[in-house]
């Protein structure tokens, strides 16, 4: 059981636009930026969103994140095949029973 | 280019021990912090443990606590993850992740397989 919550896929056409969601509570995300990894099948997470809305240099514009309270969302337009990939959410916790660095459980988003 | 290389995964029985290493180059490597997550189909991705840039602070979750141990050589550019007393519950790619200047991770290795099974 993850420490923030994802919707378990997500899926739209080629061109579409979607967003995923990423819920947690105030000793996480209502207090700490969020990051957003993507993950290719069978390759490692690669950072897609830092600082809850930058983008490191290379990743298109297509990809977006915001925040509001203990929710973030990533939000992906222009949808196109090579998207295809699980999506994790990931931030600090200051409940360290839940270890400092917490993610999402993930969600596979599928282009139709 | 950073760059992170783990190695050292396999399969071992319950029980057994196993060390992990991860280089690293395309970076000044005493200057950041490090972690090992760990990733498994039913759990998802899961830190596992963190070390200093300097290698005096440590920090580990409570599913490995006083069993693993994280160390780091600032002169080989290498960190290493010492796995005890291993569970199956253990079983799990294994990714050396880079701490970024600010608070988020920006780089993960290609990730090593460590399987726990008799």
């Amino acid at each position: 059981q993850s420490v923030l919550t994802q919707p378990p896929s997500v899926s739209a056409a080629p061109g579409q636009r979607v967003t995923i969601s990423c819920f947690g509570s105030s000793s996480n995300i209502g207090n700490n930026y969020v990051s957003w990894y993507q993950q290719l099948p069978g390759t490692a997470p690669k950072l897609l969103i830092y600082e809850n809305n930058k983008r490191p240099s290379g990743i298109p514009d297509r990809f977006s994140g915001s925040k509001s309270g203990t929710s973030a969302t990533l939000g992906i337009t222009g949808l196109q095949t090579g998207d295809e990939a699980d999506y994790y959410c990931g931030t600090w916790d200051s409940n360290l029973s839940a270890g400092p660095l917490v993610f999402g459980g993930g969600t596979k988003l599928t282009v139709l | 280019e950073v760059q992170l290389v783990e190695s050292g995964g396999g399969l071992i029985q319950p029980g057994g021990s196993l060390r992990l290493s991860c280089t690293a180059s395309g970076f000044t490597f005493s200057s950041y912090a490090m972690h090992w997550v760990r990733q498994t189909p039913g759990k998802g991705l899961e830190w596992v443990s963190a070390i200093s840039g300097s290698g005096f602070g440590t920090y580990y979750a409570d599913s490995v606590k006083g069993r693993f141990t994280v160390s780091r050589d600032n002169s080989k550019n290498t960190l290493f993850l010492q796995m005890n007393s291993l569970r199956a519950e253990d079983t799990a790619v294994y990714y050396c992740v880079k701490n970024s200047s600010g608070y988020y991770i920006d780089y993960w290795g290609h990730g090593t397989l460590v399987t726990v099974s008799s």
